[in-house]
């Protein structure tokens, strides 16, 4: 099984809503990934897992909080989103040693109104 | 951190003709060299990458050329199909004591006509 799932695939929420985001592996992989992709633009690295461990933040505001409840669960919890949040958010794994294959999922397209 | 650039932003070429994207890095100490594609609307899947102990790998038409000296990468894609447009993203990761953070490039905008 080389399948990372994100759940939703579509979301909408309101400014004033609090929504998460789940993103699920079965590959033992040990680092789990968050990224947002705005339209026509590369993946940005929000959140980095370690271990369960939260190893890297990009200085990412605290409307999104990250939660690693296992090693093959990771949610993104979002509360009080911006217009400017709507993007594609991917989730993805690898086994996080340099030089391994970073599987992602289809993402979630999200749309703050 | 890593800096990465990549070119062309954007390379149309003719069904059965060849296309070459190149990137070039800034970090040294970088030892992978990744290629992702990501056709519309869908997710980035690594499709060729490389490491520092080799200078070429080749997967039936899809190529990866490395110069460690220069620090940059190629893809390589030969005898190109409709199914080749996408986007392509060259990804280095950033050195880090674990979990590869990936730094994508811009992207390059494959088109192929037929």
């Amino acid at each position: 099984d080389t399948e990372v799932t994100q759940t939703p695939k579509h979301l909408v929420m309101g400014m004033t809503n609090k929504k998460s985001l789940k993103c699920e592996q079965h590959m033992g992989h040990r680092a789990m990934y968050w990224y947002k992709q705005k339209a026509k633009k590369p993946p940005e690295l929000m959140f980095v897992y370690s271990y369960e461990k939260l190893s890297i933040n990009e200085s990412v505001p605290s409307r999104f909080s990250p939660e690693c409840p296992n090693s093959s669960l990771l949610n993104l919890h979002l509360h009080a989103l911006q217009p400017e949040d709507s993007a594609l958010y991917l989730c993805a794994s690898s086994q996080g040693t340099v030089g391994t294959e970073a599987f992602f999922g289809q993402g979630t397209r999200l749309t703050v109104v | 951190g890593e800096n990465v650039e990549q070119h062309p932003s954007t390379l149309s070429v003719q069904e059965g003709d060849s296309a070459v994207i190149k990137c070039t890095y800034s970090d040294s100490a970088s030892n992978y060299f990744p290629w992702y594609k990501q056709e519309l609307g869908k997710r980035p899947q690594l499709i060729i990458d490389i490491r520092s102990n080799v200078g070429e790998k080749k997967d039936q038409r899809i190529a990866v050329t490395l110069n460690k000296t220069a620090k940059h990468f190629s893809l390589h894609i030969t005898e190109t199909q409709p199914e080749d447009s996408a986007v392509y993203f060259c990804a280095p990761p950033e050195i880090m004591e674990y979990g590869n953070k990936l730094v994508f490039g811009a992207g390059t905008i494959l088109r192929v006509k037929s």
